[in-house]
């Protein structure tokens, strides 16, 4: 079964340094989806990143980016420039067809 | 474009009741995925509706059954609540079926089981 592990409930970082939250998962399957999502306090769950597995190259947004490490099974998230609204709880999610599993998540603190 | 919305935003249930959940989706999604989010847990996916059929269910028990509308809008329906019940309900809508598309959430349903 496949399941996905971030191994950091709690992550502290100051505001304009750089921080990475990792993320691991199981799977034998190739051909598959990765994300990262953020849920800010008592706000809505949005997306962070996508990366399709089929693709080596890293995804990109903004000051995210992201490590991924197929072989490895790996899918690290790196944040940039940290912003005091960067302060949230991060998902690491995956998905295959119509299974979609997300890790325990990752609390991140910015630090003024 | 108008988001994701559920409805109601709080609930109050005793165990053994049941209790129905609503969710609008984003415009221009036909796809519904419902998930539990236990205090300071992940998202559980709970099961997905494409085109009012179910598609895709995760680990929950048949008490756990949904719908989904011609207009894509959708309901979880959970029957003899448990206290373990207790929980954030999220809908999420997306393009299209599977989970390879980016899900757009809604602000979740606040559930508590006494």
């Amino acid at each position: 079964a496949q399941t996905v592990t971030q191994s950091q409930p709690e992550m502290s970082v100051q505001e304009a340094e750089t921080v990475t939250l990792s993320c691991t998962y199981d799977t034998s399957e190739s051909d598959y989806y990765l994300f990262w999502y953020k849920q800010p306090p008592s706000r809505q769950m949005i997306l962070v990143i996508r990366q399709e597995a089929y693709k080596q190259q890293n995804a990109t947004e903004n000051r995210f980016s992201v490590n991924f490490q197929k072989a490895a099974k790996s899918f690290s998230l790196k944040i940039s420039d940290s912003q005091l609204g960067d302060a949230a709880m991060y998902f690491c999610a995956y998905s295959k067809d119509d299974k979609i599993i997300f890790g325990k998540g990752t609390r991140l603190h910015i630090l003024p | 474009e108008t988001g994701v919305t559920q409805s109601p935003t709080h609930l109050i249930k005793t165990r053994g009741q049941q209790v129905t959940l609503r969710c609008s989706s984003q415009s221009g999604h036909n796809t519904v995925s419902w998930y539990q989010q236990a205090l300071g847990q992940g998202p559980q996916f709970i099961f997905q509706y494409y085109r009012e059929e179910e598609n895709g269910r995760g680990n929950f028990p048949p008490r756990f059954s949904g719908l989904q509308f011609p207009n894509y809008s959708s309901e979880l329906n959970v029957n003899a609540l448990e206290l373990d019940d207790s929980a954030l309900y999220l809908c999420a809508s997306s393009l299209s079926k599977g989970g390879k598309d980016t899900q757009y959430f809604g602000p979740g349903t606040r559930l508590t089981v006494l």
